[in-house]
């Protein structure tokens, strides 16, 4: 069975701490795509990271694609109350949506 | 254009009974996948259609079908609820099946009672 680990499961902080999420496997991916997901709300794309040891950044956010595409990190500085939600990683073991292995997501709150 | 549409958003069934869910892809995507989401169990694949037709299944039982209209529209069924059965079932859609970033609608919250 594939897995997806990600860590920590929740995290409380105030706002302009930085924080770091990370996303685990033993399996390798060809993909692997961050999603963030807010209350009553359907999982929103971030990012997509293919190639290994790529990074990518979103304004304050900096994804990382380890260099054997079997783990993946999230950093976020400065956090804003807005990013408050719950992050998914999502790596992708063959080209359809039928192999994308979801990890259990790290619920983030920020406190102003 | 239009995002990922699921109706209805909320749903209340009682044990036994059978529920029908409706998702419209993004216009110009024909491939729709679900998926059920539990705090528990997270976020886990239902099944993916393309072109009508069934490319991958995850591991649910029966009482769990689906199908994909000419239009690309999609329904999942869930026969005989159960308590476990309440989540949230979020559709999602691509481009192509061979894409694999998904665009999710907002999801169906069904309790079953």
């Amino acid at each position: 069975t594939q897995l997806l680990e990600q860590s920590p499961q929740f995290l409380s902080i105030q706002e302009g701490e930085n924080l770091t999420v990370y996303c685990n496997s033993s399996s390798v991916f060809s993909s692997l795509q961050w999603y963030r997901q807010e209350p009553g709300e359907g999982p929103v794309l971030l990012v997509t990271v293919v190639t290994g040891g790529e990074v990518k950044k979103l304004k304050r956010l900096t994804f990382q694609f380890g260099d054997a595409r079997k783990d993946s990190s999230l950093h976020i500085t400065a956090a804003q109350p807005g990013d408050t939600g719950l992050y998914l990683c999502a790596g992708a073991v063959g080209g359809s949506q039928g192999n994308l292995i979801f990890g259990k997501g790290t619920k983030l709150s920020v406190k102003p | 254009k239009a995002g990922v549409t699921q109706t209805p958003r909320y749903l209340i069934k009682t044990r036994g009974q059978q529920v029908t869910l409706s998702c419209s892809p993004i216009s110009g995507h024909r491939s729709v996948s679900w998926y059920q989401q539990t705090p528990g169990q997270g976020l886990q694949f239902l099944f993916e259609y393309f072109s009508e037709t069934q490319r991958n299944k995850g591991n649910f039982p029966g009482r769990f079908s689906g199908r994909q209209f000419s239009n690309s529209r999609s329904e999942m069924n869930v026969s005989t609820l159960e308590l476990g059965d309440s989540a949230l079932y979020l559709c999602a859609s691509s481009s192509q099946p061979e894409n694999t970033e998904a665009f999710f609608g907002q999801g169906t919250r069904l309790t079953v009672v």
